[in-house]
């Protein structure tokens, strides 16, 4: 399995905290994303990294911020938690951007309540 | 029209069974393609890749048709262990600049086999 950690695995918070998800990595892929799933919608990107410092946005980027300042760390973090952020997130990494797949980390759990 | 679209399913099949997905895609300009699982409450895990000129792995067939855009995936003598959602995954690249592939998820297809 490709190493990818994700931490915390579950998270409760409340309503208007901040919350910072970790994804690591020891493959040195260039490429890191984040999905969120949901049922009746499937896995959405929010946000990915091409590189070091290098983020842009996914089709459900609202409310989410990411980083990645070393090529093995990518963080999300939700500014101020909603009820709707409650959701399974995963991490994933690829090798190229062409025709590679992603290998995705064990998710965290997230419940806003 | 969703970009990529699987029948949810549920399918129930028996040990032994040989049972098919079908996955449509709209993007003419897909160039991978992917067949993934998940296991209830887990991450999704490449089962494999689908090449243009159909590929098998095992009890595993995937076929692409490229000019009715869809891929399937053939699962023969079905196990109980293949319980699970298949996801159909296609990858849009755009080449230049910072571009990215684009992976579009299928919702999944859901394979109860039973005994």
């Amino acid at each position: 399995d490709a190493g990818i950690t994700q931490s915390p695995r579950h998270k409760v918070t409340e309503t208007g905290t901040p919350v910072t998800l970790r994804c690591h990595q020891t493959e040195n892929h260039r490429y890191m994303y984040w999905y969120r799933q949901d049922p009746g919608h499937g896995l959405r990107l929010i946000h990915y990294s091409y590189g070091v410092k290098d983020t842009d946005k996914g089709e459900v980027s609202d409310g989410y911020s990411v980083s990645r300042s070393k090529t093995e760390d990518f963080l999300l973090t939700l500014e101020s938690a909603t009820s709707s952020q409650t959701s399974v997130y995963f991490c994933a990494i690829s090798k190229r951007v062409d025709n590679s797949p992603l290998h995705f980390g064990n998710g965290t759990r997230l419940t806003v309540t | 029209r969703k970009e990529v679209e699987q029948d949810p399913g549920p399918f129930n099949v028996p040990e032994g069974a040989t049972v098919a997905f079908n996955c449509t895609y709209s993007n003419s300009a897909s160039q991978s393609f992917f067949w993934y699982r998940q296991d209830c409450r887990k991450e999704p895990k490449l089962l494999m890749s689908v090449y243009s000129s159909g590929n098998e792995d095992g009890r595993f067939t995937a076929q692409l048709n490229r000019a009715s855009q869809y891929i399937s995936l053939l699962i023969r003598d079905s196990k109980l262990s293949d319980s699970a959602t298949y996801l159909c995954v296609v990858n849009s690249y755009y080449a230049g600049g910072t571009s990215y592939g684009k992976l579009t998820f299928g919702q999944g297809t859901i394979l109860t086999v039973h005994p």
